[in-house]
């Protein structure tokens, strides 16, 4: 099956600073990768869709500004959280959707990362 | 617009005795539906796939699930539990007509296998 990298898996950082996050899809293309958010024992919430060579489309509620998504290539995207706070800790994860042989696109999840902003 | 509905947040079962995760969708178009499975601080794995084909879909690990339009069900079983099986379940729709892929969650459950 197709493999998406997400990295760190784990991260702490003082309150104030940013944060990257890396996505990957590592043996296929995808011109479209998404983000979430998933705070504890809930489910995950799409903040945005990062698509190659534009902007990123965020959903309500979420602010560009806080969360930075560049789509630098066909195989990378990444989410900068930008000043981060106690309240931006959470798990953040990424998906890429890859087409099947029915021509469906199935999303393949990263493996999370886990933000701990003190 | 589309979403999903799981209707139990929590199903404790026995190890070697039937699972039955619950799972309710709507859709304003042709639905595509799926079950993932997140162990703890883990990313998510796709268990099994609906998008058109047969309506009883078998996937990873033993599990299937069947989809009945009549009753806009989904809802994910598996003979017999095993230990391992111990995570949290996701039901996810996405549909083909009105977004492509974007993904909606269901509110997961969470399965507890005892011995």
């Amino acid at each position: 099956g197709a493999v998406v990298s997400q990295h760190p898996s784990w991260v702490i950082c003082k309150s104030g600073t940013s944060v990257k996050i890396e996505c990957r899809s590592l043996d296929f293309q995808a011109t479209t990768m998404f983000w979430y958010r998933q705070f504890p024992k809930q489910s995950l919430m799409l903040m945005a869709t990062s698509n190659e060579g534009s902007k990123a489309t965020y959903e309500q509620g979420v602010e560009k500004d806080k969360f930075l998504i560049n789509h630098a290539s066909l195989t990378l995207s990444t989410l900068t959280v930008t000043s981060a706070h106690p309240e931006d800790s959470s798990f953040y994860i990424c998906s890429a959707p890859k087409a099947s042989f029915e021509l469906e696109n199935i999303q393949y999840f990263g493996a999370g990362t886990r933000l701990s902003v003190l | 617009a589309q979403s999903v509905t799981q209707l139990d947040s929590h199903v404790s079962v026995s190890e070697g005795t039937p699972v039955l995760l619950r799972c309710n969708y709507s859709s304003s178009y042709s639905p595509s539906l799926f079950w993932y499975v997140q162990h703890p601080n883990k990313g998510l794995q796709l268990l099994l796939k609906y998008t058109s084909a047969a309506t009883l879909v078998k996937g990873i690990n033993g599990f299937e699930a069947e989809f009945k339009k009549s009753e806009t069900s989904f809802h994910l079983t598996k003979p017999s539990a095993h230990m391992s099986d111990a995570a949290e379940y996701f039901c996810v729709v996405t549909s083909r007509g009105g977004g492509g892929n974007k993904l909606t969650f269901g509110t997961g459950t969470q399965l507890k296998v005892e011995l």
